[in-house]
């Protein structure tokens, strides 16, 4: 079967940094997103890895491994305001996206 | 990106009717996707609307209960029916706005539907 793993919940704190990793196992790879999900909001896409390596987009940084069917999003210089659940999701080989349960991140001051 | 409205945002029903939702899209696309999210949970696809055919729906999924209209390459919708308790929940319809698989899915706001 298809499957997606992310911590439950993580806690940090304002200021510092968080790496949130997901480890795939899928039918084929084309593509690994990462989204962001305030409560009682829609999920809103964050970032895309597709090769092996480091993408950045300003304080948010997400890095794949197809060999070891990893990734990680890295958040750095965290605010009060990236509380939310951050979720993983893997385009298959059918092009079918396959959702993570989500990560809850909780920033504290 | 594009704008997306979904409606209603929120509604209670009652046990047994039907609701149904619509999603509007401020751009033609060829796919829009309808999930369910339950609370705390992550997003479920109920089926994949295509315009000119038959929506594709997932595993434990049935047209009888999720009716799709997909009338035009801007607008869906989707009927949640004989509704119980067990069917509160987010609905989210998304898009994904060019060809390719890099593009991203894009989501509208959600209803949150309870039934009592």
């Amino acid at each position: 079967g298809q499957n997606i793993d992310q911590p439950t919940e993580m806690t940090a704190t304002e200021g510092a940094i968080v790496q949130i990793n997901c480890t795939y196992q899928t039918s084929g790879f084309n593509g690994l997103f990462w989204y962001q999900q305030h409560a009682g909001e829609a999920p809103t896409f964050l970032s895309y890895n597709v090769l092996d390596g480091l993408e950045e987009k300003g304080r948010f940084s997400s890095f794949l491994s197809r060999s070891k069917g990893y990734s990680y999003l890295l958040l750095k210089e965290l605010q009060m305001k990236d509380s939310a659940s951050y979720l993983c999701a893997v385009r298959d080989s059918n092009y079918q996206l396959i959702w993570g349960a989500g990560t809850k991140l909780i920033i504290k001051p | 990106s594009a704008v997306i409205s979904q409606k209603p945002s929120r509604d209670i029903c009652q046990r047994g009717t039907s609701l149904t939702i619509q999603c509007q899209v401020d751009s033609q696309v060829t796919m829009m996707f309808w999930y369910r999210q339950q609370p705390g949970q992550s997003l479920t696809l109920i089926a994949t609307a295509n315009q000119g055919s038959e929506a594709t729906y997932e595993s434990g999924f049935v047209i009888d209960k999720f009716p799709i209209s997909r009338p035009n390459l801007t607008f869906s919708t989707l009927t949640v029916s004989n509704m119980s308790p067990e069917d509160s929940s987010i609905y989210l319809c998304s898009v994904e706005l060019g060809q390719g698989g890099n593009q991203p899915q894009h989501f509208g706001d959600g209803t949150r539907l309870s039934i009592l």
